[in-house]
Order: structure tokens, then sequence, then C-alpha cells
């Protein structure tokens, strides 16, 4: 069965450090992986997409690549802060481009200053 | 400030009664989304809609969840009877169609079922 696994254990990191978060997936050949966050009591909202063709993509601290051998994205935050603390999601095309995805259940990640 | 908007934004209610949430999308959006997020499964696909049109709703129990877009501005899903089950956040999202294209996600209507 298809299966989306990211680190459900909350992630802890010094402010300024670098957070790396995992989505790993299984029986996927996904077009295109997303990353939300998601603040507490709040719908996740949109950071980064990266394609099946892409390796990586950046978008000011952020940086997100796609190994589709190793069927994994990592998320990274450069120079963190307390203000990044969130649930961060990742999401997989399971439809061949409709839009439809699967969330993965998320990390938490707590910056401590 | 576009977003999506959905009511109630809390709802308690007793095993057996009919729910109804609403969502309305952003304007222009044409793909609209029913999630249910809960602790142990994390955010479920329910049913989706194109131009208003139902594209999916295999993630949605058939037998007393329901989902309609009466117009291009309102989006509804009803649970009918309820069962304190169905406990957890239902979102709503809207996105233009196009792939990889981001979903805007409303807040949310946290349901309680007792």
């Amino acid at each position: 069965s298809q299966k989306i696994e990211q680190n459900s254990e909350a992630l802890n990191i010094q402010e300024g450090k670098t957070a790396t978060l995992t989505c790993n997936y299984t029986n996927y050949s996904p077009a295109y992986l997303q990353w939300y966050r998601q603040d507490p009591g709040r719908g996740p909202v949109f950071l980064l997409l990266i394609r099946e063709n892409e390796k990586e993509k950046r978008k000011e601290r952020l940086k997100v690549t796609f190994d589709t051998t190793l069927k994994q994205s990592l998320f990274h935050i450069t120079a963190s802060q307390p203000a990044d603390s969130a649930t961060y999601l990742c999401a997989l095309d399971r439809s061949g481009g409709y839009q439809k995805v699967t969330f993965g259940i998320g990390t938490k990640l707590q910056v401590i200053p | 400030d576009a977003r999506v908007t959905q009511t109630p934004r809390d709802k308690v209610t007793e095993m057996g009664q009919e729910v109804t949430m609403r969502c309305q999308p952003i304007l222009g959006h044409n793909t609209v989304f029913w999630y249910r997020q809960t602790m142990m499964q994390g955010l479920e696909l329910l049913a989706y809609f194109r131009n208003r049109a139902p594209l999916d709703d295999s993630g949605m129990p058939k037998d007393r969840f329901s989902a309609e877009m009466p117009d291009a501005t309102l989006a509804t899903l009803k649970i009918q009877p309820s069962e304190p089950r169905d406990s957890a956040v239902y979102f709503c999202a809207s996105a233009l169609a196009g792939e990889g294209n981001e979903q805007f996600f409303g807040p949310g209507t946290r349901l309680t079922v007792l």
C-alpha cells in the first residue's frame, strides 16, 4: 500500500541552526511534492513545490530536495528562528497531476531561543 | 485579502444529530477540497470538486457523509447521523486547477460529537 512517513517525533533545535525534516514515501511515483506549514489552530499554508525532474528548490531560508530514487524529500530551514516553530507537512501528488495529494502526518519543529 | 472561510469554527453536538459545515472558497478558484484532520490519521482527503462537479469522494464514508457545491461560492459537508468517531477538525481548501497548484486552506471547523 502507499505510505508517507515523516518523523512523527518532535524536532527540537537551537536558534540559528539548520533544521532538516524528512519525508519518505513508498509505492508512489509522484509528479510533484509540496511542503506546508501548519500552526496550532490554523489550516496548513503552502511553502514550496518541487517536481519530479527537479533535484532542489530554494526560497529564502528554505530548501527542499527530492530524490526519486531514494523516494525521499528533505526540507531544510537555515538560520532557524523561534518563529519557525510549527508543524511541517509534506504532500505527494497521487493523481498524475490532478491535484489529489496525500499528506504526511507532519513533523513538529521547535526552535529554542 | 482573499481567503477561504469556513463556518462554524466550532461545533459540539450529540451523537445522531445532523451536522452541516460550510465553506466559501477564494473567488475564482475552481477546485475545492474537504479534509479531515485527527492526531492519529493526520490530514485525510474526503472529497474534492472541480468546477462544482465531484471529482473524487472515495475518502468519504458514503452512508453518513455527503458533500455538495450548490454554487461556485459555497461548498457544504454534511454528516447525518453524526458519531463520536467523527470528532475531528474539518478543513476546506481551494485552488486553481493545475498540476501542483497550491491549496489555500480555511481555518477549519472543530467538530466534537458527544
